[in-house]
């Protein structure tokens, strides 16, 4: 059965650039959203089909896809970035990667 | 706006069945889309349980397909599931949300806890 592979956690300085990766073979081939999730909330749609963001997502998030690994990126990163981010692709069945934590220092 | 709001008992005995609700506003069920459950163990990931489309139409986790059913209501404009023979690994929040034909949830409802315990 096909497996997305999150790292557990990433940190990134205030303003700077935070890249959260989601592995799966060949996920090029495949459309990748991702999902923000502070604590006691619902996770919040943040990038879909890849590189698309909802209305009302800041800019500063941003997606690619190629290859075996798809990437988000958050832009000038504030302290109200810190979330779990979850990656999904649809594979004969809906896949949600581990999760990964950011911390924002 | 859509608003989806889940509901059902927090607590469920061991090897009965868990029921929930989900309770859709601002948009017609059976206009179209995917409406699908995800649950979340404490203090782990995303799991996703099963989708039902507006027709009817379902399909579901693999890993939990022989335990699982959803149902839609168009009249009352809601979906619900049903998680049978549940265990202590089936303590989760529960979300009820909308899904894209990409397979995508853009709404999401609160989520909603549900303990098995005796």
């Amino acid at each position: 059965s096909y497996e997305l592979t999150q790292p557990l956690s990433v940190s990134v300085a205030l303003g700077q650039t935070a890249r959260i990766t989601c592995g799966g073979n060949n996920i090029g081939s495949k459309n990748v959203h991702w999902y923000q999730q502070k604590p006691g909330q619902a996770p919040v749609l943040v990038i879909y089909r890849d590189s698309n963001r909802p209305s009302g997502i800041p800019e500063r998030f941003s997606g690619s896809n190629s290859g075996n690994t798809a990437t988000l990126t958050i832009s000038r990163a504030q302290a109200g970035d810190e979330a779990d981010y979850y990656c999904q692709v649809w594979d004969s069945s809906i896949l949600f990667g581990g999760g990964t934590k950011l911390t924002v220092l | 706006q859509v608003q989806l709001q889940e509901s059902g008992p927090g607590l469920v005995k061991p090897s009965e069945t868990l029921s929930l609700t989900c309770a859709v506003s601002g948009y017609s069920i059976s206009s179209g889309y995917y409406w699908g459950w995800i649950r979340q163990p404490p203090g782990k990931g995303l799991e996703w349980i099963g989708s039902i489309y507006h027709s009817g139409s379902t399909y579901y986790n693999p890993s939990l397909k022989s335990r699982v059913t959803i149902s839609v209501d168009t009249s009352k404009n809601q979906f619900s599931l049903k998680l049978s023979s549940v265990t202590a690994a089936d303590t989760a929040v529960y979300y009820c949300a909308r899904s894209a034909l990409e397979r995508y949830f853009d709404y999401w409802g609160q989520g909603t806890l549900v303990t098995v315990s005796s």
